[in-house]
């Protein structure tokens, strides 16, 4: 089973700051997933990733296959970025997720 | 299109009831997968369906929980009879080629059993 680790769990920051989220899995896989999720909201696939680096707006996702590791960087960080950001990736052999725990971003004013 | 639309947003009910929750999937997706989320487990995978059939059930809690899928545009997940340990956030999510094509998440149902 892959196991997903993720880091840090919490993060506090000033707006305007450059953020970076990090996540570890222990199995290879074909890509991987960051989620959003606001509080008491629904969950939001922000980028589906294989290799190398996507960027969406302030959004920056990169993977590292041969590492087994992936970040995700916000740059200019704003106070609606506030939100909980969840690694996740394949089961080995299967087609369901697994869920890193998820960090917890908040982004002071 | 609207996404995938869950429903009901919020349910109370009381133990012993039975509780549907209901998803229609994003058009043209042939997955569906039902998730569950808790303050102390997270995100967990329940079942999922490939083309409407089963593929793998193994994360449903007990056989209080069922789930249906009787056309590619509905689905249904449910409880009887309902516990308060059931309570959480239980999101549908559906996608192309088996999730090859990335996920699309309902807004989820917040059940509280009580």
């Amino acid at each position: 089973k892959n196991e997903v680790e993720q880091s840090p769990q919490n993060l506090t920051a000033q707006e305007g700051e450059f953020i970076t989220i990090n996540c570890s899995y222990s199995v290879g896989i074909s890509a991987l997933h960051w989620l959003q999720q606001h509080p008491g909201g629904g969950i939001v696939s922000l980028f589906m990733l294989s290799s190398g680096k996507k960027k969406h707006g302030r959004l920056i996702a990169t993977i590292n296959i041969q590492e087994k590791h992936s970040s995700l960087h916000i740059t200019a960080s704003h106070p609606r970025d506030s939100a909980v950001y969840i690694c996740a990736v394949p089961e080995e052999g299967a087609q369901k997720l697994v869920f890193g725990q998820g960090t917890r971003l908040t982004i002071n004013p | 299109d609207a996404g995938v639309i869950q429903s009901p947003r919020h349910e109370v009910t009381e133990m012993g009831q039975e509780v549907t929750l209901r998803c229609k999937p994003i058009s043209g997706h042939n997955s569906l997968f039902w998730y569950r989320q808790t303050m102390m487990r997270g995100l967990e995978l329940l079942i999922y369906f490939n083309n409407n059939v089963p593929i793998d059930d193994s994360g449903m809690p007990e056989d209080r929980f069922s789930a249906k899928m009787p056309n590619a545009s509905f689905s249904t997940l449910k409880i009887q009879p309902s516990e308060p340990r059931d309570s959480a956030v239980y999101f549908c999510a559906s996608s192309l080629r088996n999730g090859a094509g990335g996920y699309t998440f309902g807004s989820g149902t917040r059940l509280t059993v009580v």
